[in-house]
């Protein structure tokens, strides 16, 4: 079993509808990210938290750490939104907070 | 101010060659860390740097992949003897401060490798 599993897998959704990204993890933690990566491009870091919520823009993170659980919402879906998001945890095993990533959901938001 | 550069962005190697991967952290970034992504997957983790002390190379899948960080700044991944299998993109990140504190880490663009 993978220490951090996410669903769905790939997701399509029309633009303007609501998106939710689940994250379950298996480990202790002492952070959680969510990232950002465009096909070729490299990684964005969109939030990192511990507890309860953050917002930016359009996008919300939530984060249970009793059920071990995040999730990733999108407002008001884009075409610009089309990515794969990633969820990623830092480990308390190592001193040095190591990132256990998870396989990502491929995200297409169609106009 | 810039961010973490890799290069080369791209790279097409015959199989058994050598290459080399360039990682350029964030000016003053102490922990330094190379990632593998295959193909549909996320990251997976290879090695890190705090400083020019590699603390952490269980990641690496051969003795033919060697990660050095000399000057404790920029950080060269070498594969040798390519293998198709090596085929990925390398990501670079590193982390501004000491570790245990919780901070991000910023990402540079990978280096997509073909093994051919």
């Amino acid at each position: 079993k993978n220490e951090v599993e996410q669903s769905p897998q790939n997701l399509t959704a029309q633009e303007g509808e609501f998106i939710t990204i689940n994250c379950s993890y298996s480990v202790g933690i002492s952070a959680l990210h969510w990232l950002q990566q465009h096909p070729g491009g490299g990684i964005v870091s969109l939030f990192m938290l511990s507890s309860g919520k953050k917002k930016h823009g359009r996008l919300i993170a939530t984060i249970n750490i009793q059920e071990k659980h995040s999730s990733l919402h999108i407002t008001a879906s884009h075409p610009r939104d089309s990515a794969v998001y990633i969820c990623a945890v830092s480990s308390v095993k190592t001193s040095y907070d190591k990132v256990i990533f998870g396989p990502g959901t491929s995200l297409s938001v169609i106009p | 101010g810039a961010g973490v550069s890799q290069s080369p962005r791209y790279k097409v190697a015959k199989r058994g060659q050598d290459v080399a991967l360039r990682c350029d952290p964030i000016s003053g970034h102490v922990s330094l860390f190379w990632y593998q992504q295959a193909l549909g997957q996320g990251p997976e983790f290879l090695t890190y740097f705090q400083n020019e002390a590699q603390l952490d190379k269980s990641g690496l899948p051969s003795d033919r992949f060697f990660a050095e960080r000399p000057e404790g700044s920029v950080s060269t991944l070498k594969i040798q003897r390519t293998q198709q299998e090596d085929s990925a993109v390398y990501l670079c990140a590193s982390r501004p401060i000491q570790p245990g504190t919780q901070e991000t880490q910023y990402f540079g663009p990978g280096t997509r490798l073909l093994v051919l």
